[in-house]
């Protein structure tokens, strides 16, 4: 059973056009990440949030964590052929110091000129 | 962000002898490191909690025997793929929690290591 349900798994989109990345859970945690990876690369984080109904920005990426803390989306505005890349939500489990993070199954996005 | 590196980026290895991939935290203590597996277009999967001077908490499925990791210091993890098959063929990639800078639970990855068994 996954624990964080990630959609869509596989985006192909033209430049310009806008895309939303969800992640959904039943369970509540602490946090939410979410991070990017590109090929034969560790992830990177991109932003974390911790309190319902949370909403950051960071450029064109726009982040919300759901007011019950079990789910997350992302969004980004305007795509571009750089945005292409693999994009993970992780949640923890447990205390944020000590605890587990548990990855959902990601979304591929390629972003095409 | 915290910096974790990771040794060596790639290596190809005959099946049946053993791997070890290295884990630093170069700018802080990580009494924590995590392993995951990744297979090509697919997530990370955890395979164990590496704790610094005891024993690793291995996930379920994981074998133990198969997959050794030792956390001996406050800055270096390892993971030995002992007799190695082709089925272990996987990037792994390691990651350490910064309790420092961070109270939220994120994690900082290493570049990863890519493993051919032939």
């Amino acid at each position: 059973t996954q624990l964080l349900e990630q959609s869509p798994q596989f985006l192909s989109i033209q430049e310009g056009e806008n895309l939303t990345v969800y992640c959904n859970s039943s369970s509540v945690f602490s946090s939410l990440q979410w991070y990017r990876q590109e090929p034969g690369e560790g992830p990177v984080l991109l932003v974390t949030v911790v309190t319902g109904g949370e909403v950051k920005k960071l450029k064109r990426l726009t982040f919300q964590f759901g007011d019950a803390r079990k789910d997350s989306s992302l969004h980004i505005t305007a795509a571009q052929p750089g945005d292409t890349g693999l994009y993970l939500c992780a949640g923890v489990r447990g205390s944020s110091n000590t605890g587990k993070l548990i990855f959902g199954q990601g979304t591929t996005l390629q972003v095409k000129p | 962000g915290a910096v974790v590196s990771q040794h060596p980026s790639w290596v190809i290895c005959k099946s049946g002898t053993s791997v070890k991939i290295e884990c630093r935290s170069l700018d802080f203590q990580a009494t924590t490191m995590f392993w995951y597996r990744q297979f090509p277009k697919q997530s990370l999967m955890l395979m164990a909690t590496s704790n610094e001077g005891s024993k690793a908490t291995y996930e379920q499925g994981v074998e133990k025997d198969k997959f050794l990791i030792n956390h001996a210091s406050l800055t270096l993890s390892t993971l030995t793929v002992t007799s190695a098959h082709p089925e272990d063929s996987s990037f792994y990639i390691c990651s350490a929690r910064d309790h420092f800078r961070s109270t939220t639970g994120e994690l900082f990855f290493g570049e990863g290591s890519r493993l051919t068994v032939l």
